[in-house]
């Protein structure tokens, strides 16, 4: 069963054009929740997160929205630049609970085409 | 400074065999975090360390799958009876105070296993 789902494997996005990668979970215990970049043959490296107390987070041309009561996250990337093509992987954690595990999404193949 | 390292980057296996996967962490980093990612799949967590507590173990899918932390520092990974199911690329990442609300885990570049 899982817990943090990316429904979409793919996204093809015009260069300029804002990317919009969405993230749901199940786990109403999650309180925080990160989005992490991975490049072929390198580790993921982390890119925003987001506290369950805020809804927006911003920083550059990257934005996560947190919906509480939908259970869902998306990161938003404007404008698109050919350097973001990569995998973005959600991911969330119980920090109430002590330190937990990251539990990840399964990923989302972003592809900017210049 | 130097980030998180593992080795081998590739390691091919024959079914039945043991293998050793290494990873060393961000020096002073308290937490360190074993995952793994199969073919089409998300990161799955594994087993974590954080200082001298004793490890979360939950995520370990056999007992064939063991991990040791030397204080601080190194981690291995272990698997026993290596198994097709086994092959995935096994991540380590480590953090300075254990908690993903504190702080961010850094990961390494990965060990890609393949069990023939």
């Amino acid at each position: 069963d899982q817990q943090v789902k990316q429904n979409s494997p793919s996204l093809s996005v015009q260069e300029g054009r804002i990317s919009i990668l969405n993230c749901d979970y199940t786990n109403s215990m999650f309180d925080y929740f990160l989005w992490y970049k991975k490049y072929p043959a390198e580790g993921p490296t982390f890119l925003i997160s987001i506290s369950s107390i805020k809804d927006k987070n911003e920083d550059g041309r990257f934005t996560v929205f947190l919906n509480k009561s939908a259970k869902h996250l998306s990161l938003h990337i404007v404008p698109s630049q050919p350097g973001d093509s990569a995998v973005y992987f959600c991911a969330a954690s119980e920090t109430n609970s002590g330190n937990t595990p990251l539990v990840f999404g399964k990923g989302t193949r972003l592809s900017v085409i210049a | 400074g130097a980030g998180v390292s593992q080795s081998p980057s590739n390691k091919v296996t024959e079914k039945g065999k043991d293998v050793e996967l290494r990873c060393d962490p961000i020096s002073g980093h308290t937490a360190l975090y074993w995952y793994r990612q199969r073919l089409g799949q998300g990161l799955e967590f594994l087993i974590y360390f954080q200082g001298n507590s004793a490890p979360d173990k939950s995520g370990l899918p056999s007992d064939r799958f063991s991990a040791e932390r030397t204080g601080e520092s190194v981690s291995t990974l272990t698997i026993q009876r290596t198994q097709q199911e086994d092959s995935a690329v096994y991540l380590c990442a480590s953090s300075s105070l254990g908690g993903p609300s504190t702080d961010t885990q850094y990961f390494g570049p990965g060990t890609r296993l393949t069990v023939l």
